[in-house]
């Protein structure tokens, strides 16, 4: 049973353009979520993370908006560069809790 | 850089031999967890250890598989009589409470 789902396995984007990336989950116990990236033959780094008691958390390039009511985060990174070229990971879990659940990632493109 | 490391980052079994995946988390970290990555899949949650202590492991097998984290020394993943389907790569990560994890480069597991 995937708890966190997302949907779209690839993305292309221009190079300076505004990317994209979004994730669903089913479980409303979840209240702590994050985005890490993933390169080939590399472990995932740890992108950026937002608890429920916000709806939008910035670092730098990278926003991640949280709608509760909707079971749905998404990630805008701009603008776009080629090395930003790897899959994306959205997990969340519950604060108290031990596991946490990951999406099957998405495929991003920055095309230069 | 002291970040998760594990070995062997490649791993030939033939069917039936046994496999030892190991994980040195990152320095002062006491949480570990295993996730399994199968060809085309997500991150899949297989166990979290703390020192000497099997927390949740409802994400393992029953059978063949095992995990440890002994008061000294990295942990371990075991798998018991390898099987084709075994073949994955395998991520460790590392943790203080609450806080992201962070990743390993991995073990790819393969079996002949």
């Amino acid at each position: 049973d995937q708890q966190v789902k997302q949907n779209s396995p690839s993305l292309s984007v221009q190079e300076g353009r505004i990317s994209i990336l979004n994730c669903d989950y089913t479980n409303s116990m979840f209240d702590y979520f994050l985005w890490y990236k993933k390169y080939p033959a590399e472990g995932p780094t740890f992108l950026i993370s937002i608890s429920s008691i916000k709806d939008k958390n910035e670092d730098g390039r990278f926003t991640v908006f949280l709608n509760k009511s909707a079971k749905h985060l998404s990630l805008h990174i701009v603008p776009s560069q080629p090395g930003d070229s790897a899959v994306y990971f959205c997990a969340a879990s519950a604060l108290l809790g031990n596991q946490f659940y990951f999406g099957t990632g998405t495929s991003l493109t920055v095309i230069p | 850089n002291a970040g998760v490391m594990q070995n062997p980052r490649h791993l030939v079994r033939r069917r039936g031999q046994e496999a030892r995946l190991r994980c040195s988390p990152m320095k002062g970290h006491s949480h570990v967890y295993w996730y399994r990555q199968l060809p085309e899949e997500g991150l899949k949650f297989m166990v979290y250890l703390q020192k000497e202590n099997i927390i949740d492991e409802s994400g393992m097998p029953k059978e063949r598989f095992s995990a440890e984290f002994p008061k000294e020394g990295p942990s371990i993943l075991r798998i018991q009589q390898v099987v084709r389907g075994d073949s994955a790569a395998y991520f460790c990560a590392s943790s203080l409470q609450g806080q992201p994890q962070h990743f390993g480069d991995g073990t790819r597991l393969s079996i002949l």
